[in-house]
């Protein structure tokens, strides 16, 4: 059975990085399928943020992808998110998920549990 | 980008049907899926490639995708079926490949 557990600060300062991990068990990310982070901000719908292959190709949220950086770490079979110059807008439970992938990527399952994430001083 | 548009909510009395509507331009051509969300837990999926169970959600839960509209139907609805609802597709003809719904409050009376 695939899990998922996000890591990280659940505080981050505005203007700062904010970095989270995503240990996945059940399964090797060398083995195949994208991965990815969504967050929700409170009381808000689901954004994606952006997804990674094992072999490090990458797809970004458009509006995002000028502070975004995923990568993958195969030896712990982990990926992370890094997000640049964060604001209060980025306060959000971020969630990362296996994005299944048949010819083309399509669905996300299983979610990790999720982490709330807060921007301030 | 692509568009998917949910009504904000949705309200059924127990046993009935609740019919979840996910609109988008010729979302016919794409696959839909649906997650279910309770309050304070990730969404579990429930319905992909437009009509497909994953195992272990019960068969009260279905769905379709014809033209500009897909359709997440609840059957005989319980009130451990309240939650928020939310379409995604895969958009491979832009830049922002993964869109959801706005999602939809689900009510059982």
């Amino acid at each position: 059975q695939v899990q998922l557990q996000e890591s990280g600060p659940g505080l981050v300062k505005p203007s700062e990085t904010l970095s989270l991990t995503c240990a996945v068990s059940g399964y090797s990310i060398s083995s195949g399928y994208y991965w990815g982070w969504i967050r929700q901000p409170p009381g808000k719908g689901l954004e994606w943020i952006g997804s990674i292959y094992h072999s490090g190709s990458t797809y970004y949220n458009p509006s995002l992808k000028s502070r975004v950086t995923i990568s993958v770490d195969t030896s712990k079979n982990q990926f992370s998110l890094k997000l640049s110059s964060v604001t209060a807008a980025d306060t959000a439970v971020y969630y990362c998920a296996r994005l299944f992938t048949v010819v083309t990527p399509e669905w996300f399952d299983p979610w990790g549990q999720g982490t709330l994430v807060t921007v301030s001083s | 980008s692509y568009v998917l548009t949910q009504p904000p909510s949705v309200s059924v009395a127990p046993g009935k049907t609740a019919r979840i509507t996910c609109g988008g331009n010729n979302i016919g051509s794409k696959s839909v899926h649906w997650y279910q969300q309770k309050p304070g837990q990730a969404p579990v999926l429930v319905i992909y490639y437009d009509s497909d169970r994953p195992s272990g959600i019960p068969e009260r839960f279905s769905g379709s995708n014809s033209g500009n509209t897909a359709t997440l139907t609840i059957s005989r609805v319980e009130a451990g079926d309240e939650a928020d609802y939310y379409c995604q597709v895969w958009d491979s003809s832009s830049d922002h490949l993964v869109v959801f719904g706005g999602g939809t409050k689900l009510t059982v009376l």
